[in-house]
């Protein structure tokens, strides 16, 4: 099945830093999803990107369905940014998607 | 609009013991799912649904049974609960075809003793 590889796998980061999160998945698909689970353990939608670039607030998402990867900006980061950033991946007629295991974000004040 | 919806919140069950997982959705969706989630790790699928009355084993169904007898409602049963299956309950939906976008509802934590 494809195989979908997140990093780093913790982040460490001071309020106002900026980061990037990256996803490489072995296979093509259709739908290329990040979301934000916050400490609480809610699973929040942040992007749906199969290819391309959005922008929302300070967060923005590029996918390279060439390349097979992806990448989570998050700019001038602060404490409620913190939690664990997952990606998740469909390949064409799986109807399901597929995570990563995540990349856990520590943003201190 | 509550979305999706997940009950109950947290249960604590003794090894042998059954229970069923409710999850339902107000937002017409096609598409039903049951994911678990383990400390530290990523989700994953144990069943889902493309449509009502019809279900399909995931990645790890083992030890689960699920019903779709309507559209809005996706069950989730563990007919003998064993420590194994201690982990946290997220149920998903997303509307068909050209919709991929899953939501998620809050969880359910199951522990078993």
């Amino acid at each position: 099945g494809i195989q979908v590889e997140q990093s780093p796998p913790d982040l460490i980061l001071q309020e106002g830093a900026n980061s990037t999160l990256r996803c490489n998945f072995s296979d093509s698909v259709n739908n290329l999803q990040w979301f934000h689970q916050n400490p609480w353990g809610q699973l929040i939608n942040l992007f749906y990107i199969p290819s391309g670039t959005k922008q929302n607030g300070r967060l923005s998402a590029t996918t390279v369905a060439t390349e097979r990867y992806s990448l989570l900006y998050i700019s001038s980061s602060q404490t409620t940014d913190s939690g664990v950033y997952f990606c998740a991946v469909e390949i064409q007629g799986a109807q399901k998607l597929v995570f990563g295991q995540g990349t856990r974000l520590t943003i201190n004040p | 609009n509550a979305g999706v919806t997940q009950t109950p919140k947290f249960r604590v069950l003794k090894t042998g013991q059954s229970m069923t997982l409710l999850c339902a959705q107000d937002m017409n969706h096609e598409y039903m799912y049951w994911y678990r989630q383990d400390p530290g790790m990523g989700l994953r699928l144990i069943h889902y649904s493309v449509g009502e009355g019809t279900t399909a084993k995931g990645e790890v169904p083992d030890g689960y049974n699920v019903s779709r007898l309507k559209k809005q409602n996706f069950l989730l049963g563990l007919e003998s609960a064993a420590p194994s299956q201690t982990s946290v309950y997220f149920c998903a939906s997303r509307g068909p075809f050209f919709s991929y976008e899953q939501y998620f509802g809050p969880g359910t934590r199951l522990t078993v003793t």
